[in-house]
Order: structure tokens, then C-alpha cells, then sequence
């Protein structure tokens, strides 16, 4: 089946543009993640959705990012007035619950990572 | 805040040669993801171990959660130039929903 999409692959702004990024998660999945990947370093969480509501955002930089999810698929992310340090790889990520076996009973996701949106501020 | 130290940051090797990557936290995670990156590409999930002591093998590659849920490794046996890559791992608190990232191990194997 098809994967989580992103759009653009790549994006170059001037800084003070404001830019937006697309993620199509994986049909069916409830739960979607966008993490921000700097040169050499680790993937860092931006906000998650449930649905169409945010239940943490607390990764969100500033108040110059935000993010929205409609109709429980597609979420846009939103930088107002770019820096140069927002140039980054944005990577979307959906996922899936999953029952583990053994006692207590619980459940795990598994995110699964789009190619990502490679952002350049110029 | 949870960290996840791995280790090594890179890694460069021979074909046919083993090697392990080590995840490492003070943190219980309820469940922990191996990814494999390539450039240009998201993260690929390798596999996702949920049980303390469990181990988990695909092909060439083991993965071993340890007995408390802080720490994992990755052992890939007889590497090849196609494992060459960057591996993440990533862990789940309970009840939570968002990934805590280690820093990568850059791999690479020579020829």
C-alpha cells in the first residue's frame, strides 16, 4: 500500500517567507508526527495528532510553527517569518497501534516516516 | 527528559567483519524501534521490541532489548556494503505517543 507522502521534497526560501508543509499519512492511520532532522543530528519531535486534535505540541520551537490536521489525514506545518535556523529535513510520520503479547496487556505504535521535506532558508 | 545515548556515533568497517550498536538510557521505555536511514530518504523501521530480554533477528541482523527496558543493541553479522547507512533507535514511554531519538550511528562498510 502507499506510504506517507510529503510535499515539497524540496524547499528553498528567502528568510521572512512563510512556508508550508505537506504530509499524507498511510490510510487508516489515526496518529500522525512531524520531527524536524538538523545536519548530524537526531530527529527532533515537533507536535503529534490524534485525529484532528493535538494532544502535545510541546516540540514546537516557537510560536512561529504551527501545524493542523484535517479531516483525520492530511496535515499541513506552517513557519511564519523563516529563519535560517529553521533550514532542516521536516519529516511526517504516521502510525499504527499494536496489541503486545505477554502480561500486562498493552499497546505499542510503530511510526512510519515519510521521505521528507528538505527546507533551505536563504 | 529522557535521553537515549548510542553508541558509536560512527562507524567504519571491513565486509564480512561484525559489529554491535548500543542504545542506552536511565529511562524505562515501554516498547523500542530500530530505523535505518539512507540520504535523502525518512527512516525505515527495522524492528519495534517490546519485552524485556527479547531478541529479535532479521537476516543478518539481531536485536536484543534489555531485561529492565533501558538499553537495546544491534548486532549485524558478516556486514555487507548495502548495510552501510544511519541506524536510529527510538523509544516509547509508556502511555506516550511521541519517539525519543537517539543520535545515529553513521555506518559505513568498505569493500
Amino acid at each position: 500500500g502507499a506510504g506517507v507522502s510529503q510535499s515539497p521534497s524540496n524547499k528553498v526560501t528567502e528568510k521572512g517567507k512563510d512556508v508550508e508543509l505537506r504530509c499524507d499519512p498511510i490510510s487508516g492511520h489515526t496518529a500522525l508526527y512531524w520531527y524536524r532532522q538538523s545536519l548530524g543530528q537526531g530527529l527532533e519531535f515537533l507536535i503529534y495528532f490524534q485525529g484532528n486534535s493535538a494532544p502535545d505540541k510541546s516540540g514546537l520551537p516557537s510560536d512561529r510553527f504551527s501545524a493542523e490536521r484535517t479531516g483525520g489525514s492530511v496535515s499541513t506545518l506552517t513557519i511564519q517569518r523563516t529563519q535560517q535556523e529553521d533550514s532542516a529535513v521536516y519529516l511526517c510520520a504516521s502510525s499504527v497501534g499494536r496489541l503486545a503479547g505477554g502480561r500486562p496487556l498493552h499497546i505499542y505504535y510503530e511510526q512510519y516516516f515519510g521521505p521528507g521535506t528538505r527546507l533551505t532558508v536563504t | 527528559t529522557q535521553l537515549l545515548e548510542q553508541s558509536p556515533q560512527f562507524l567504519s568497517i571491513q565486509e564480512g567483519e561484525n559489529l554491535t550498536v548500543y542504545c542506552n538510557s536511565s529511562s524505562v521505555f515501554s516498547s523500542l524501534q530500530w530505523y535505518r536511514q539512507e540520504p535523502g530518504e525518512g527512516p525505515v523501521l527495522l524492528v519495534t521490541v517490546v519485552t524485556g530480554g527479547e531478541v529479535k533477528k532479521l537476516k543478518r541482523l539481531t536485536f536484543q532489548f534489555g531485561d529492565a527496558r533501558k538499553d537495546s543493541s544491534l548486532h549485524i553479522t558478516a556486514a555487507q556494503t548495502g548495510d552501510t547507512g544511519l541506524y536510529l533507535c527510538a523509544g516509547l514511554s509508556q502511555g506516550a505517543q511521541k519517539l525519543v531519538f537517539g543520535q545515529g550511528t553513521r555506518l559505513t562498510i568498505n569493500p
